[in-house]
C-alpha cells in the first residue's frame, strides 16, 4: 500500500526556518517524481515545488530562492527546507507522488501544518 | 503568469447534472493536460479526471472531463449527483515548468 507521511510542521517565527520531511513506503520511491503542495486554511491548493528522479527541481516564483526540495532515495525520504518564512507561508503542506509517465498526482499524504507567527 | 479561473461555488440537486468550468488566462488550455481533483473536508485531494478526460480506476463514470478550445476552458461534469459528491474541486494544469491550480469550486448538493 502506498503511504506518504509528512512531518516537521509546527510554529515558527517570521524569518525563521523549518524542514519538512515526507516518508514514503509501498512503492519504489526512486522511480517517481515528487511534489509539495500547500493549502492555507480555508484557501485553495498551491503548488510549492517538485523534484524529478534525476534530482532536477522546480519552484514557483513565490518560493524560489527561499525553499529547497530534495530527496534521499536510500531512505525513501522527501524534504522541503523552508527559509525566510513569512506569514503567507502558513498552510498545510502535502507531499504527493506524480504518476509515472503522466501528469497528475496520484497519491497524497495527509499533510503537516506550518504556522508562521510571532 | 498563467492562471486558471474557476467559479467560487456551484450548487445543484441530487440526481441532476452540474458542470464546473476552468478558464485559462493565456495561451491555449489545450496545449497541456488538465486534471481535476476532489477534496472533501479534512481530507487530502484525490484525482477524479486526468489528462483532460481520463478517469482513474475507481472513479465512477458519472464524472467526465472536456476541453473547449474556443473558450480556452476545461470542464468537469458530474451527472446523477449524489450527496457524497459534495466537495471542493480543483483544476490543474501546467505553464512551462510550473504546476498551476485553479482557485477551487465548492460544490453543494442540496
Amino acid at each position: 500500500e502506498v503511504q506518504l507521511v509528512e512531518s516537521g510542521g509546527g510554529l515558527v517565527q517570521p524569518g525563521g526556518s523549518l524542514r519538512l520531511s515526507c516518508a514514503a513506503s509501498g512503492f519504489t520511491f526512486s522511480s517517481y517524481d515528487m511534489h509539495w503542495v500547500r493549502q492555507a486554511t480555508g484557501k485553495g491548493l498551491e503548488w510549492v515545488s517538485g523534484i524529478g528522479t534525476a534530482g532536477d527541481t522546480y519552484y514557483p516564483g513565490s518560493v524560489k530562492g527561499r525553499f529547497t526540495i530534495s530527496r534521499e532515495d536510500a531512505k525513501n525520504l522527501l524534504y522541503l527546507q523552508m527559509n525566510s518564512l513569512r506569514a503567507g507561508d502558513s498552510a498545510v503542506y502535502y507531499c504527493a507522488r506524480r504518476v509515472r509517465g503522466g501528469y497528475f498526482l496520484d497519491y497524497w499524504g495527509q499533510g503537516t501544518l506550518v504556522t508562521v507567527s510571532s | 503568469n498563467f492562471m486558471l479561473t474557476q467559479p467560487h461555488s456551484v450548487s445543484e440537486s441530487p440526481g441532476k447534472t452540474v458542470t464546473i468550468s476552468c478558464t485559462g488566462s493565456s495561451g491555449s488550455i489545450a496545449a497541456n493536460y488538465v486534471q481535476w481533483y476532489q477534496q472533501r473536508p479534512g481530507s487530502a485531494p484525490t484525482t477524479v479526471i486526468y489528462e483532460d478526460n481520463q478517469r482513474p480506476s475507481g472513479v465512477p463514470d458519472r464524472f467526465s472531463g472536456s476541453i473547449d478550445s474556443s473558450s480556452n476552458s476545461a470542464s468537469l461534469t458530474i451527472s446523477g449527483l449524489k450527496t457524497e459528491d459534495e466537495a471542493d474541486y480543483y483544476c490543474h494544469s501546467f505553464d512551462t515548468s510550473n504546476w498551476v491550480f485553479g482557485g477551487g469550486t465548492k460544490l453543494t448538493v442540496l
